[in-house]
Formats: C-alpha cells, structure tokens, sequence
C-alpha cells in the first residue's frame, strides 16, 4: 500500500519563527507533488505542484523542496505570522494513472 | 468567478434516505472529483470524471454514484445513507487530470447520517 508521511503532526511556533515540515513519498513511479494549504472552516488551496528532482518553489515567505530520488520533500515558512496558521497537506502523484495519494496533514499554530 | 460551489453545505440524513449533493465549476475544467475527509484519515477519493460523459471509481466508490452530464455539474448521488457515510464531503476540480495540475476546492459539505 502506498503512503504519504508527514512529520509532524502538529507544530507550535511563535510569531516570527521560522519552520519547515516533511513529506515523505515512495520514490517509485513518481510523477507529482503537491502542497496544500487547508486553514480551518474552508476548503485546502493548491501551494505547489512539483514534477523535478531539485525543484523549488517559492509563494512569498513559504518556499518548498523537492528530493524523488530519496522520496522527500520539505515546505519551509519563514518569519511565521499567525495567519500561516493551517494544515499543511502533501499529496503525492504516481503511476501511469496518474493516482493522488494524500498525507494527513501538518497541523501549524502561530501564537502571536 | 465563483470557483466551485457545493450545496447543501450541511445535511442531516437518517439511516436508509437518499440524496444528491451537487457540486458545479465555472472554470471549464475536465476533471472533477469527490472526496470524503474523516478525522485521522487523509482524503480518499470516493470517483472521478475526465470530462462530460466519462466517470470513474476512485478508492472508495460503494454507496455512491456520479454522473457527468455536462463540463459543470458533478453531483453525487449517496444511494441508501448509512452511519459510515457521516463525513466532510469535498468537490474539486482542475485543468485536467490531478497528475500535474493544481485542484481546486469547493466549500464542503458536512454529512451526518443518524
């Protein structure tokens, strides 16, 4: 069975702390990977969406990595403001039909 | 632009009842899909469509059906309610497939089945 890994489950940090989380992913049959946002009472919002080995990408102060080889990618927040307070979701694309598998989340509070 | 819109936003079933939630973009987008969230569990796929006229199961497809009669509309039908259906229902879609492409989210709609 495949699976997506994120650690950890729950972060807390302080206003303008930096932070960073993992996705962990089989490196078989990779194809995409995908970071969402989901802030509580709505719906996730597409971050990222990355295909190469060594990408990275950037929205503002979050950025994220890529690694297909070892099967791991890295979304970084810098100077966290309470509003990044969120679940952050990976969910990782394989196989010639292109299947979704999502992870559980990293659950991110900012205290001010 | 309203993205994608999902109705009822909650819904209280009993046990046995029908219903059809209903899911609609105004995107253009081929694929949508539906997904069911419950606590400790990441979102599964219940089905999808490539495009109008074209549906498939995704990992949890028993008790439901879809159809695609149209780029817009994608609702999903609970066939005969049962308590394991009580969950977060999501409705997203995208370009095309989900491989490379970025899915977007409608608001949910909460389920309880009694």
């Amino acid at each position: 069975i495949l699976n997506v890994e994120q650690s950890p489950q729950s972060l807390h940090v302080q206003e303008g702390d930096s932070t960073n989380f993992t996705c962990s992913f089989p490196s078989s049959n990779f194809y995409a990977l995908h970071w969402y946002r989901w802030e509580t009472a709505k719906s996730p919002e597409a971050l990222f969406v990355m295909t190469l080995n060594g990408d990275e990408k950037k929205k503002g102060r979050i950025s994220a990595t890529l690694n297909t080889k070892e099967g791991y990618s890295y979304l970084y927040i810098k100077g966290s403001q309470p509003e990044d307070s969120a679940t952050y979701l990976c969910a990782f694309t394989y196989g010639v039909n292109r299947k979704l598998i999502w992870g559980l989340g990293t659950s991110l509070a900012v205290n001010p | 632009n309203a993205g994608v819109t999902q109705t009822p936003k909650f819904q209280v079933l009993k046990t046995g009842q029908s219903m059809t939630l209903q899911c609609a973009q105004d995107m253009n987008h081929e694929y949508m899909s539906w997904y069911r969230q419950d606590p400790g569990m990441g979102l599964r796929l219940i089905h999808y469509s490539v495009g109008a006229g074209i549906t498939d199961q995704g990992e949890v497809p028993n008790g439901y059906n879809v159809s695609r009669s149209t780029t817009e509309d994608f609702p999903l039908r609970l066939l005969s309610a049962a308590p394991s259906q009580t969950s977060v229902y999501f409705c997203a879609s995208s370009t095309e497939g989900v491989g490379s492409y970025e899915q977007y989210f409608g608001p949910g709609t909460r389920l309880t089945v009694t």
